[in-house]
């Protein structure tokens, strides 16, 4: 596709289900990152792929959070046990170069909005 | 690590009035700065960039200077319009390691009227 794809649009999980984030980025595009966004504030670092590898993860509040991207292109972040103030919209962006934001611009996905519930 | 202060909003103003969206930021060493802005429905996109001290962005009538001394980064605009209604958030970039990422603001939303 011409952009970066996120899917679900919107998800609503009770507490303690788990719930799984797909971001399908632009074709070729060397880093990938998630953002957490919540209501009012800014987007929030949580983690940076490069190709397959996961360079950063220092921005992960919990170990209920994992993210993955196995071939390099689409990646999946996963929320165990939901909590509460987990919900916020998740972000997704991606970056032809692998030095990302200097020399590529950051392409961002629309958005997944998780409620939990 | 780098952190930025942003101008907090709503900021209201009637069209081709001058914009102004004050952001400051503290860093180590000489980060590159931007602008990106995000659209009713849309997903965040670059606005501009600046990468070293002195320089300006511009884009779609908009400006920001990237002022080391005062560590600041101050987007303007002449005359705005009604189109230009978004949230606008700055970015300094953050070296870590292997990974380059952005140090967002939490964003000024900006309506214009007509």
């Amino acid at each position: 596709g011409a952009g970066v794809s996120q899917s679900p649009r919107y998800k609503v999980a009770k507490r303690g289900q788990d719930v799984a984030l797909r971001c399908d980025p632009i074709s070729g595009h060397v880093s990938l990152f998630w953002y957490q966004q919540a209501l009012g504030q800014g987007p929030e670092f949580l983690t940076y792929f490069q190709n397959e590898a996961q360079l950063d993860k220092s921005g992960l509040p919990s170990d209920r959070f994992f993210a993955e991207r196995p071939e390099g292109s689409v990646s999946t972040l996963k929320i165990q046990r939901t909590q509460q103030e987990d919900s916020a919209v998740y972000l997704c962006a991606s970056s032809l170069d692998r030095r990302a934001t200097d020399y590529s611009p950051l392409h961002f996905g629309n958005g997944t909005r998780l409620t939990v519930t | 690590g780098n952190s930025v202060t942003q101008m907090e909003g709503p900021v209201t103003l009637s069209e081709e009035a001058f914009l102004t969206i004050n952001c400051t930021y503290t860093a180590t060493g000489y980060p590159s700065l931007f602008w990106y802005v995000q659209y009713p429905g849309e997903g965040l996109q670059l606005l501009l960039k600046a990468t070293k001290a002195d320089d300006k962005g511009s884009n779609k009538g908009f400006e920001a200077t990237y002022r080391k001394e005062t560590t600041s980064f101050h987007l303007e605009k002449g005359s705005v319009q009604v189109s230009d209604s978004a949230v606008y958030f700055c970015a300094p970039s953050n070296y870590g390691g292997a990974t380059n990422k952005l140090i967002f603001g939490t964003g000024t939303l900006l309506a214009v009227q007509p």
